[in-house]
């Protein structure tokens, strides 16, 4: 299995509302990164799991949770979104965190906030 | 100024043409990733090199790390071919996880 995969493919959700995007793996990948992707814009870092552990979190509004409860998975947990949080949400992973490895990435989550 | 750049911006090409995307960067990489993303979708890798040359199907990656720049070759171009392109590079030394992206290549092949 090389795959990362992502659910929900779409989501649509309020301002007040709780949801969560989920990730998957099954590569023994260590490392698990989330990404925003606005339009026509490249993927901004959001926070970097590596061995389970919050590596990076690049001072993302706590209005975005996210949870690694094993190697395989990643969650990101939201609450009180905007409307400018509407994006393209990007998994990915890669073995080791290590500077030379290759990332693989998911199909991502379409996230729009009304 | 971005640390990595790309050009062209956008590509319109015909199909069957041979097409070139650059991308230099600025900054000590351990090493490059050449991304493809169709419109709406997810980002597939279609490379990772950190020297020298890598060939898959009808596409070719090259870096040439003294004069950090890599570029990314299409041959017998097809219209399936039409996406971003994006190269990214993984810091070093001292690098972390994080990549640092250029702005993308829009190609557009027409049949």
């Amino acid at each position: 299995d090389t795959e990362v995969t992502q659910t929900p493919k779409h989501l649509v959700m309020g301002m007040t509302n709780k949801k969560s995007l989920k990730c998957e793996q099954h590569m023994g990948h260590r490392a698990m990164y989330w990404y925003k992707q606005k339009a026509k814009k490249p993927p901004e870092l959001m926070f970097v799991y590596s061995y389970e552990k919050l590596s990076i979190n690049e001072s993302v509004p706590s209005r975005f949770s996210p949870e690694c409860p094993n190697s395989s998975l990643l969650n990101l947990h939201l609450h009180a979104l905007q409307p400018e949080d509407s994006a393209l949400y990007l998994c990915a992973s890669s073995q080791l965190g290590l500077a030379a490895d290759e990332q693989f990435f998911g199909p991502g989550t379409r996230l729009t906030v009304l | 100024k971005n640390e990595v750049e790309q050009s062209p911006q956008n590509l319109t090409a015909q199909e069957g043409e041979f097409i070139t995307i650059n991308c230099s960067y600025s900054v000590g990489i351990s090493a490059l990733h050449w991304l493809q993303q169709h419109p709406g979708g997810g980002i597939v890798s279609l490379f990772m090199l950190s020297s020298g040359k890598k060939k898959h199907g009808r596409l070719i990656a090259t870096i040439n790390i003294q004069e950090k720049h890599s570029s990314l070759h299409i041959t017998a171009s097809h219209p399936r071919d039409s996406a971003v392109y994006i190269c990214a590079a993984k810091q070093a030394p001292g690098g972390s996880e994080k990549l640092v992206f250029g702005k993308g290549t829009k190609l557009t092949v027409n049949p």
